[in-house]
């Protein structure tokens, strides 16, 4: 069983510039979240998508982050403009239900942001 | 959300057993008790869950208070690819907006050295 898929592995950019990510999970899998997780932290959730729509995103820096999943299966999150408090590593996780019972994360994307 | 409280950091010898604490006396009747791990470079991977009773698989066992404020996961023989950061999680269910959905909020976790 193919796993979650993310894109790119690692991203550089300077402060002021947009950056995106691009995930496809696990297939069949319903629920999509992408999650941020600053050295020595924990993932933090951004937001949780069902199907195609967003369930929350309570946590997104909407002024900033955006984030859209077409069709209910591939999702992109959008960083526009960066700032140096996002380098991180970007976490897609996707699981069967919308109870998140079983979450299949990706390896992530490392941004750094100069 | 409701909040775990886990060690730092522990540490193990290779093929003996570990026992990891986790704290969460705020726990609400519907929250189930997840455990992930992750890695170095890798994202967190799913270990096990539970709500009431104790849970093993081929991973690790889960030992559930009898109050629920307190679990335990074991892994009965540690080895060097058992060295990762274990989270606690407790799997919250939130309605809003004519939605339900199961939501995990991860806090620091353990990290677990194994010495060879």
């Amino acid at each position: 069983e193919a796993g979650v898929a993310q894109s790119p592995r690692y991203k550089i950019i300077e402060k002021r510039q947009s950056v995106a990510f691009w995930c496809n999970p696990i297939s069949g899998h319903a629920t999509l979240y992408w999650y941020q997780q600053i050295l020595g932290q924990g993932p933090k959730l951004l937001i949780q998508f069902q199907n195609n729509g967003v369930v929350d995103d309570s946590q997104l820096p909407k002024d900033r982050f955006s984030a859209e999943r077409l069709k209910g299966v591939d999702s992109t999150l959008k960083i526009q403009p960066a700032k140096l408090e996002d380098s991180a590593v970007y976490l897609c996780a996707s699981s069967q239900y919308q109870g998140g019972e079983k979450l299949f994360f990706g390896s992530g994307t490392q941004l750094s942001v100069l | 959300d409701a909040k775990t409280t886990q060690p730092n950091s522990m540490e193990s010898n290779e093929e003996e057993p570990v026992h990891l604490p986790c704290n969460h006396s705020t726990i609400s009747g519907t929250d189930y008790i997840h455990w992930y791990r992750q890695l170095p470079s890798q994202g967190p991977e799913y270990v096990i869950h539970g709500l009431t009773s104790n849970v093993n698989n081929r991973m690790a066992s889960l030992a559930i208070a009898e109050d629920r404020k307190s679990s335990t996961l074991i892994l009965h023989r540690a080895t060097l690819r058992d060295a990762a950061v274990y989270y606690c999680i407790l799997r919250g269910w939130v309605n809003a907006g004519g939605t339900s959905y199961g939501k995990l909020t991860f806090g620091q976790g353990t990290i677990l050295t194994v010495h060879p």
